[in-house]
């Protein structure tokens, strides 16, 4: 089983509205978690941290349930310029930092 | 302020070739990392260093070979290159929470 978990999709989503997904990790002793955004096999840049009591950044929200193991990304209003791959990281100790394999949006007029 | 520089940006080896991809960062960042990314697929850490001085194994080591060299530098080997290692490999630094990434290098093994 890999450490970090993403249904790839893609998530078809029409513009203006509302998606959300998951993703699950095996280590329960990860400590850290984020989400990243990647377009077009580009660098992945860093969309925002998770934190345990949740946390908001414009349109998008990121939940943590550490009891179940796995973080969420919700998206609100979606953009057309939001149509990327969302990747989550588990950092554990040490620094490791794990991907999941992404969940691709695409954002349709 | 150039960030992470990787090099090279693209390269094409023949099977049971061997090369080494650079990657250098300004950012004065104690860890660094090597991921390969496969068509459809996230990110797969190869290798990390946590400080200068140590490194580690990560999902997929087999293959490869990774010297930190200093602060700024850490390089990984392909000893005898495989089709299998065919992939985009990216080079990243951590500081205060945000990994930081070269533009990749995109490597063909024929």
């Amino acid at each position: 089983r890999k450490e970090v978990e993403q249904d790839p999709g893609p998530f078809n989503v029409p513009e203006g509205a509302t998606v959300a997904f998951n993703c699950t990790y095996s280590n329960s002793a990860s400590q850290s978690f984020f989400w990243y955004r990647q377009d077009c096999r580009k660098e992945p840049k860093l969309l925002m941290s998770v934190y345990s009591s949740g946390n908001e950044d414009g349109r998008f929200t990121a939940q943590l349930n550490r009891a179940s193991q796995y973080i969420s990304l919700l998206i609100r209003d979606s953009k057309l310029s939001d149509s990327a791959t969302y990747l989550c990281v588990a950092q554990a100790a040490g620094n490791k930092l794990t991907f999941g394999g992404g969940t691709r949006v695409l954002v349709k007029p | 302020n150039a960030g992470v520089t990787q090099t090279p940006k693209f390269q094409v080896l023949k099977t049971g070739q061997s090369m080494t991809l650079q990657c250098a960062q300004d950012m004065n960042h104690n860890s660094m990392y090597w991921y390969r990314q496969d068509p459809g697929m996230g990110l797969r850490l190869i290798y990390y260093s946590a400080s200068e001085g140590t490194t580690d194994k990560g999902e997929v080591p087999n293959g490869y070979n990774v010297s930190r060299l200093n602060k700024r530098e850490f390089s990984l080997r392909l000893e005898s290159a495989a089709p299998s290692q065919t992939s985009v490999y990216f080079c990243a630094c951590l500081g205060a929470g945000e990994l930081f990434f070269g533009e990749g290098s995109r490597l063909t093994v024929l």
